[in-house]
C-alpha cells in the first residue's frame, strides 16, 4: 500500500515565525508532489507543486524535495493568522492518474 | 468562468436509501475523481476516471458506484451497502500534462445520515 504520512499536529507557531511542515512518502516511483491548504469546511486549494530535488520558492512559501530520503516539506515564512488551516501533502506516481493524500497537518498561527 | 460544480452542498440519507452526488466540470479535463474526507482526516480516493466510459476503483470503493457517460459529468451514488456514509465528499478533475497535474476541486458535498 503506497502511503503518504504527515504529523497531524496541531503545530502552533507565533505570528511572524517560520512554520515547517513535513511529509514522507513510500513509493519511490513518485514524481510529482503537491501541497494543498484546506480551511475548515472548504475544499483544498493548491499552494505549491514541486517535481525535482531542491527548493522551490513562491512568495512566503518554500517547498523542499529530497527524493533520496523520500520526504517533502513546506516552509511558511512570516506566518500570519490567516495561514491557520490544515495542510495536505499529495503525491502523484509517474504514469498514473492516482493522487495519494496524507492525513494533513493542522497549523495554528497565534496572534 | 471554468470550474467544477458539486451539488447539493448538503445531503441527508435515510437508512436503506441510495443517494447521488452530482459533479460537473467545464474545464475540458479528461480525468475526474471522487474523494471522501472524514473529520480530521485526509482525502481517501473512492473512484477515478481517466476517459469517458471508463473508471477505476480507488482505495474505498465498496458501497459506492459511478458512471462517466460524458466528459463533463462524473456522478457518485452512495448505495445502501455503504454503512457509514457520513462524510465530506469532494470531486476533482485534472488534465494530465497540463498545469503540471494540478487537481481542481469542487466545493464539496456534506452527506449525513438521518
Amino acid at each position: 500500500q503506497k502511503e503518504v504520512e504527515q504529523n497531524s499536529g496541531p503545530l502552533s507557531v507565533p505570528e511572524g515565525a517560520i512554520a515547517s511542515l513535513n511529509c514522507t512518502y513510500s513509493d519511490r516511483g513518485s514524481q510529482s508532489f503537491f501541497w494543498y491548504r484546506q480551511y475548515s469546511g472548504k475544499s483544498p486549494e493548491l499552494i505549491m507543486s514541486i517535481y525535482s530535488n531542491g527548493d522551490k520558492e513562491d512568495g512566503r512559501f518554500t517547498a523542499q524535495l529530497n527524493k533520496a530520503s523520500q520526504y517533502v516539506s513546506l516552509l511558511i515564512r512570516d506566518s500570519q493568522p490567516s495561514d491557520s488551516a490544515t495542510y495536505l501533502c499529495a503525491v502523484l506516481t509517474s504514469g498514473t492518474y492516482k493522487y495519494i493524500f496524507g492525513t494533513g497537518t493542522r497549523l495554528k498561527v497565534l496572534a | 468562468d471554468g470550474g467544477i460544480t458539486q451539488s447539493p452542498k448538503y445531503l441527508f440519507r435515510k437508512e436503506g436509501q441510495n443517494v447521488t452526488l452530482s459533479c460537473e466540470q467545464n474545464l475540458n479535463h479528461d480525468a475526474m475523481y471522487w474523494y471522501r474526507q472524514d473529520p480530521g482526516q485526509g482525502l481517501r480516493l473512492i473512484y477515478y476516471s481517466q476517459i469517458v466510459n471508463d473508471f477505476q476503483k480507488g482505495d474505498i470503493a465498496e458501497g459506492y458506484s459511478v458512471s462517466r457517460e460524458k466528459k463533463e459529468s462524473f456522478p457518485l451514488t452512495v448505495t445502501s451497502a455503504q454503512k457509514n456514509p457520513t462524510a465530506f465528499y469532494l470531486c476533482a478533475s485534472s488534465k494530465p500534462g497540463s498545469e503540471a497535474g494540478k487537481l481542481f476541486f469542487g466545493s464539496g458535498t456534506q452527506l449525513s445520515v438521518l
